[in-house]
C-alpha cells in the first residue's frame, strides 16, 4: 500500500509557540491531504482538508487562523499550529487518498503535548 | 444528518470469532471502510466494500448491505494482537470520510 509518513513523531512545546507538522505521500502523488486530530479515547475529528496550490478547506468550529495549513507540493502538506495552548495537546494525525482511489492512507501521527 | 454507529467496546476469546456492526446513514454513499487503530498509533487500512456482500481477507471479512445500510467486519481466529479499535467510515456524496466512534475489541486468552 502507499506509504504516508508525519514529523515530527512527538513533540512538546510551551504554551503560546507555534509547532509545525509535516505531512508527506512517500511514493504517490496526492492532491488532496486530510488532517485529523483525536482525543484520547475519542474518535478521529476531521480538521481540514488540504488541497494542493489552493486555500484549505476546514471544517465547522476549527480556527483556520490557529491551524495554518499550506500545501505547497503534490507530497507535502503542513499543519502549524499557532500559539499553541494546552488544550491543544492532541494526536494530529494526516492521511490521503492515493491516486484515484477512494481508500485513505494514514501518516503515523505526531502527538502533541504543549505545557 | 450523517451518523455512523457502531459498539462502543467488545469482548472476545483467543482463537474465537468475532463480528463488529456498524449502521450508517450518509448524504449519498460511496464505499464503505473499516480501519484497525492499535493504542497510540494511527488507523490502518482493513477493507473497503462499495458493493453488497462478502469481502474475505485472510482472517478477516467485511460484509455490506446498501439497502440496510450495514456493514460489519469478521475477525476470525482471534489472536492477541487483534486488540485493538476498529472504526467503521462510510464515504459520503462529497467523498467526505464520516467517522464512527471506534468500537475497542478486548481479547482474552
Amino acid at each position: 500500500g502507499a506509504v504516508v509518513s508525519q514529523h515530527p513523531s512527538w513533540v512538546i512545546c510551551k504554551s503560546g509557540t507555534s509547532v509545525k507538522i509535516e505531512c508527506r505521500s512517500l511514493d504517490f502523488q496526492a492532491t488532496t491531504m486530510f488532517w485529523y486530530r483525536q482525543f484520547p479515547k475519542q474518535s478521529l475529528m476531521l480538521m481540514a482538508t488540504s488541497n494542493e496550490g489552493s486555500k484549505a478547506t476546514y471544517e465547522q468550529g476549527v480556527e483556520k487562523d490557529k491551524f495554518l495549513i499550506n500545501h505547497a507540493s503534490l507530497t507535502l502538506s503542513t499543519l502549524t499550529v499557532t500559539s499553541a495552548h494546552p488544550e491543544d495537546s492532541s494526536f494530529y494525525i494526516c492521511s490521503a487518498p492515493e491516486g484515484g482511489r477512494n481508500e485513505q492512507y494514514f501518516g503515523p501521527g505526531t502527538r502533541l503535548t504543549v505545557t | 444528518g450523517q451518523n455512523i454507529d457502531q459498539p462502543t467496546e467488545m469482548t472476545a476469546t483467543e482463537g474465537a470469532i468475532v463480528q463488529i456492526n456498524c449502521t450508517y446513514q450518509t448524504s449519498g454513499f460511496n464505499g464503505l471502510f473499516w480501519y484497525q487503530q492499535h493504542a497510540g498509533e494511527a488507523p490502518t487500512f482493513l477493507s473497503y466494500n462499495v458493493l453488497d456482500g462478502l469481502e474475505e481477507k485472510g482472517r478477516f471479512s467485511s460484509f455490506l448491505s446498501r439497502s440496510k445500510g450495514y456493514s460489519y467486519l469478521l475477525l476470525k481466529e482471534l489472536q492477541m494482537k487483534d486488540s485493538a479499535s476498529y472504526l467503521c467510515a462510510a464515504l459520503d456524496s462529497n467523498y467526505q470520510l464520516i467517522w464512527g466512534a471506534g468500537t475497542k475489541l478486548i481479547i482474552k486468552p
